[in-house]
């Protein structure tokens, strides 16, 4: 079975920190992907990664930046954590070159609550 | 708006009947996918649907596409309790590059 981690379940951040969200997947998957979930909205995509040190905007990027150094890790920055980025933010991967053409396979979310 | 849009938004049904949810959405696309999420997880692939097939079937769920009207079905038959969840449809858009645009999702009950 596909794993895909989140480093944390919840976190608590104040304004202006620094905060990095780690995701961790097992299964050799060349992409990556960072969305973030909020009511109403569904889940909107921040950045993705075709492969190590690739990384590609999504339609929300502003904020965020993203680190990918090894295949199996993709990380997302808060340069300076916002109360506006309080959100659910989900990693996803999926096998192939070209992204979204496979299944994406989910890791449990972080729910991150901005103070 | 978003890409792909559910209906109903939300849906409470008994154990054993049918709950039936709509995606339609506005762009060609390559594939439509549909996925769950129990309360406060992550999501789960149901079923993929590329834009020439019409209809596909999982076990319990069966999937339309009509490419004519830019919309898809999901079908849940003798719904569960642990059918309980949100169900979000996922396109594929050749226009936003092979990206995939997930909707609001439809939260299903089903009460036992």
């Amino acid at each position: 079975d596909v794993k895909v981690t989140q480093s944390s379940r919840y976190l608590v951040k104040r304004t202006g920190e620094k905060v990095f969200l780690e995701c961790v997947q097992d299964m050799d998957h060349e992409n990556m992907f960072w969305y973030r979930q909020d009511p109403g909205l569904g889940l909107r995509l921040i950045y993705f990664s075709y492969d190590v040190k690739m990384k590609e905007k999504g339609d929300i990027p502003e904020g965020y930046s993203v680190s990918r150094e090894k295949k199996e890790r993709f990380s997302l920055i808060l340069e300076s954590a916002s109360t506006n980025q309080t959100s659910m933010y989900l990693c996803a991967s999926s096998p192939w070159g070209r992204a979204g053409q496979e299944t994406q396979y989910f890791g449990p979310g972080t729910r991150l609550l901005v103070l | 708006s978003q890409q792909g849009e559910e209906d109903p938004q939300a849906l409470s049904i008994q154990e054993g009947e049918n709950a039936t949810m709509n995606c339609s959405y506005k762009t060609s696309i390559n594939n439509l996918q549909w996925y769950r999420q129990n309360s406060g997880r992550g999501l789960v692939h149901l079923i993929l649907i590329r834009s020439n097939e019409r209809e596909k079937h999982s076990g319990r769920l069966r999937v339309t596409l009509d490419t004519s009207k830019k919309s898809s079905s999901l079908l849940i038959t003798a719904s569960r309790a642990a059918d309980t969840a949100s169900y979000f449809c996922a396109t594929e858009n050749k226009a936003a590059g092979n990206k995939l645009t997930f909707g609001g999702g439809t939260r299903v009950l089903v009460k036992p």
